[in-house]
C-alpha cells in the first residue's frame, strides 16, 4: 500500500536556520501533500505538489518531488520559533490520504 | 478563511457507551472525511463520504462506526459501543473536489475522545 514515511523523525535547529524534511513513499501517486500539526491541534494543509511537478514554492516553503525515487522534501527557510510543530507528508490513494509518521521539528530561539 | 468546525473538542465516555462526534464542513465542499490519530501514531483514514453515501472506508471502520449527514450542514461520526482502543483524536475534513484533482483538504481542529 502507499505509505509516506518521513525522516528524520525529529529535528532540532536554531532559529534562522533552514529545516529539511524528507518523505518516501511506495507506489505511484497523483499528488503529495504536506501538513503541519501543532501539538494536540488539527492538521493544517501547507502545500500540494502534483506528480508532474518537480518543485513548488509557497512563501518560506519549498517542496520537491522526485517520482523516480518516490521521494519528496520539504524545506523551510529562515526558520522561526512558530515553525515548531510536527510535519507530515501524505500521499493520495483513491479518495483518501495516507500519512507518514511525521517529523517533529523544534526551533530553538 | 472558511473553517471546518468540530464539536466537542474533548469528550470522555465510559466503555460501551455510544458517542457522536460532530462536524460542520465548509459550506461549498462536497467531499467529507473522518480520520483518527491515536496518541503518538499516524493519522489514519476512516471513511470518505460523497453524495450522501460512503465512498470508501478503511478496515478500521467496522460495524461499530457509522456516518451521517443529517441535514445540509452537519456531518457526524457515531461510535456505537466504544472500546478503550477507540481513544484517539478524530479529525473531520472536507474538500471541494476529489482531492487528487485540485487541492488539499481542510481539516477541523479535532475531537479528543477518551474512553475510560
Amino acid at each position: 500500500s502507499q505509505q509516506g514515511e518521513e525522516d528524520p523523525q525529529a529535528l532540532s535547529i536554531q532559529e534562522g536556520e533552514n529545516a529539511t524534511m524528507n518523505c518516501s513513499y511506495k507506489t505511484s501517486i497523483n499528488n503529495l501533500q504536506w501538513y503541519r500539526q501543532n501539538s494536540g491541534r488539527g492538521l493544517v494543509h501547507l502545500i500540494l505538489i502534483r506528480s508532474n511537478e518537480r518543485e513548488k514554492h509557497s512563501g518560506r516553503l519549498r517542496v520537491t518531488l522526485d517520482t523516480s525515487k518516490k521521494s519528496s522534501s520539504l524545506l523551510i527557510t529562515a526558520s522561526r520559533a512558530a515553525d515548531t510543530a510536527s510535519y507530515f507528508c501524505a500521499t493520495d490513494g483513491a479518495q483518501k490520504l495516507v500519512f507518514g509518521q511525521g517529523t517533529r521539528l523544534t526551533i530553538n530561539p | 478563511e472558511p473553517e471546518v468546525t468540530q464539536t466537542p473538542s474533548h469528550q470522555v465516555t465510559q466503555m460501551g457507551q455510544e458517542v457522536i462526534l460532530r462536524c460542520v464542513p465548509i459550506s461549498n465542499h462536497l467531499y467529507f472525511y473522518w480520520y483518527r490519530q491515536i496518541l503518538g501514531q499516524k493519522v489514519e483514514f476512516l471513511v470518505s463520504f460523497y453524495n450522501n453515501e460512503i465512498s470508501e472506508k478503511s478496515e478500521i471502520f467496522d460495524d461499530q462506526f457509522s456516518v451521517e449527514r443529517p441535514d445540509g450542514s452537519n456531518f457526524t461520526l457515531k461510535i456505537r459501543s466504544t472500546k478503550l482502543e477507540d481513544s484517539a483524536m478524530y479529525f473531520c475534513a472536507s474538500s471541494e473536489h476529489v482531492f487528487y484533482s485540485f487541492g488539499g483538504y481542510t481539516f477541523g481542529s479535532g475531537t479528543r475522545l477518551t474512553v475510560v
